[in-house]
């Protein structure tokens, strides 16, 4: 919704690395963030990254924000069969009630 | 996780009838928000709530309402249901930005509604 976008579909093999990109128009946003959703499951935060931030790094997960293109992207190294599952980018702005505004998902599927 | 509930799980109801969800949350968080999942759509915001009683509309409010009476329910009511709105609805929670915090939202597991 409004402006957050994300590919529909990624497939890669097990032991592969995925990414999965997120573009947003909103110059004011607080902090980004990445959402995994399993079936038949909630929304599960993954990680997150503040605005004045370039990359984050946690475990198998790398963060990359460019400002400039208003483009976000995770990568998950060493996929695995269990990292299949939609992933949700999400962004935060200021002064707006704490609203998130949410891409349509990105569904990965790992093939063993 | 954080703890927060939802009730019922699953519900079946009939066009026209009265549906009420339920939000419950015990971390004590300011903020609270109820979202619709449909494929394709990802996830819209239908309503959400600052603060007891204080609540607004979200993108897709239209035959929705709610209520915040205390600070750990949160509940979401269609006056008369419709097909349109089976769906897949989520409840989050958040602190808000403070000192030393993110403004990160918390999910609840989901109330799947199916309207005949």
């Amino acid at each position: 919704g409004e402006d957050v976008e994300q590919s529909l579909f990624l497939s890669v093999r097990e032991g592969d690395s995925s990414v999965i990109n997120c573009t947003y128009t909103d110059s004011s946003s607080t902090y980004l963030y990445w959402y995994k959703q399993e079936p038949g499951a909630g929304l599960q935060l993954l990680t997150y990254i503040f605005s004045n931030m370039d990359m984050k790094q946690d475990q198998r997960l790398t963060v990359l924000l460019n400002k400039k293109d208003k483009h976000l992207s995770l990568r998950i190294a060493d996929t695995q069969t269990g990292d299949s599952a939609i992933y949700f980018c999400a962004e935060s702005r200021r002064n707006n009630f704490n609203k998130f505004y949410f891409g349509s998902g990105t569904k990965l599927n790992v093939k063993p | 996780d954080a703890g927060i509930t939802q009730s019922p799980r699953h519900k079946v109801t009939e066009t026209g009838t009265p549906v009420t969800l339920r939000c419950h949350q015990t971390e004590n968080h300011r903020y609270m928000y109820w979202y619709r999942q449909d494929p394709g759509h990802g996830l819209r915001l239908i309503h959400y709530s600052y603060g007891v009683k204080d609540t607004d509309k979200g993108e897709v409010s239209d035959g929705y309402s709610v209520s915040r009476s205390k600070t750990e329910d949160f509940l979401l009511t269609l006056e008369s249901a419709t097909s349109s709105q089976t769906s897949v609805y989520f409840c989050a929670i958040s602190e808000g930005l403070t000192s030393g915090s993110t403004d990160t939202q918390y999910f609840g597991p989901g109330t799947r509604l199916t309207v005949l």
